[in-house]
């Protein structure tokens, strides 16, 4: 499969504890993307890497969160202390500077905060 | 602030309707309108992509018009079938910090029954 792709596909935690998502692009994308959405509503932004920079954060993205994407392939997302209100799916999707209006989605990691 | 709006939020139609959903936005400095479509937890998958200079296009059974004057994108879909049933994304994108910015919608969450 040369798409998106994101682990684990769920994760159940309790409140307080971190976890870590996973998301390898494909492969000869540049640009990578995290979302969150909630159920019933459509996805946010949260932050966007060109390469290994990080260039863009939503105000979304507390101090709680952290992504890195350090040689510039894979993604992680980190969420510290988690709380009820990240439940959520969160999605990658990655893309080409020459064809950044194309962005592929990954099927996504579902938290559930307990 | 760009608003994206979809109406109506949920459809429930026979098998072989055709069907018209409709999409809003509030700021017509649009880059580009995407329609995706996704399935019960599952990631996006793109549809139809417009880009500002064009009216539509087309994809087997889907049509999905653009108007920025008016702020309105409609996604056609016509004889619909069972295996159309899954939530309806419209994301309007614009060229914001060196990158295309998604701005969803909530969706349209749309079952066609036999």
């Amino acid at each position: 499969d040369t798409g998106v792709s994101q682990n684990p596909r769920h994760k159940i935690t309790k409140r307080g504890q971190n976890v870590t998502f996973r998301c390898d692009p494909i492969s000869e994308h540049n640009r990578l993307y995290w979302y969150r959405q909630t159920l019933g509503q459509g996805p946010e932004f949260l932050t966007y890497f060109q390469n290994e920079a990080q260039l863009e954060k939503s105000r979304l993205l507390s101090d709680r969160f952290s992504a890195e994407r350090p040689k510039g392939s894979f993604s992680t997302l980190e969420i510290q202390r988690t709380e009820q209100g990240d439940s959520a799916m969160y999605l990658c999707a990655s893309s080409l500077s020459g064809k950044a209006y194309e962005q592929y989605f990954g099927p996504g990691t579902r938290l559930t905060v307990t | 602030k760009q608003e994206v709006t979809q109406i109506p939020a949920a459809l429930s139609v026979p098998e072989g309707e055709n069907l018209v959903l409709n999409c809003s936005f509030t700021d017509s400095a649009i880059y580009n309108l995407q329609w995706f479509r996704q399935d019960p937890g599952k990631g996006l998958t793109s549809l139809l992509l417009i880009q500002s200079s064009q009216r539509e296009q087309t994809s087997g059974r889907l049509n999905a018009s653009l108007d920025k004057s008016s702020g309105r994108s409609t996604l056609y879909i016509a004889a619909s079938q069972p295996g159309d049933s899954a939530t309806y994304l419209c994301a309007v994108i614009r060229f914001s910090g060196g990158y295309n910015k998604l701005i969803f919608g909530a969706g349209t969450r749309l079952a066609v029954h036999p």
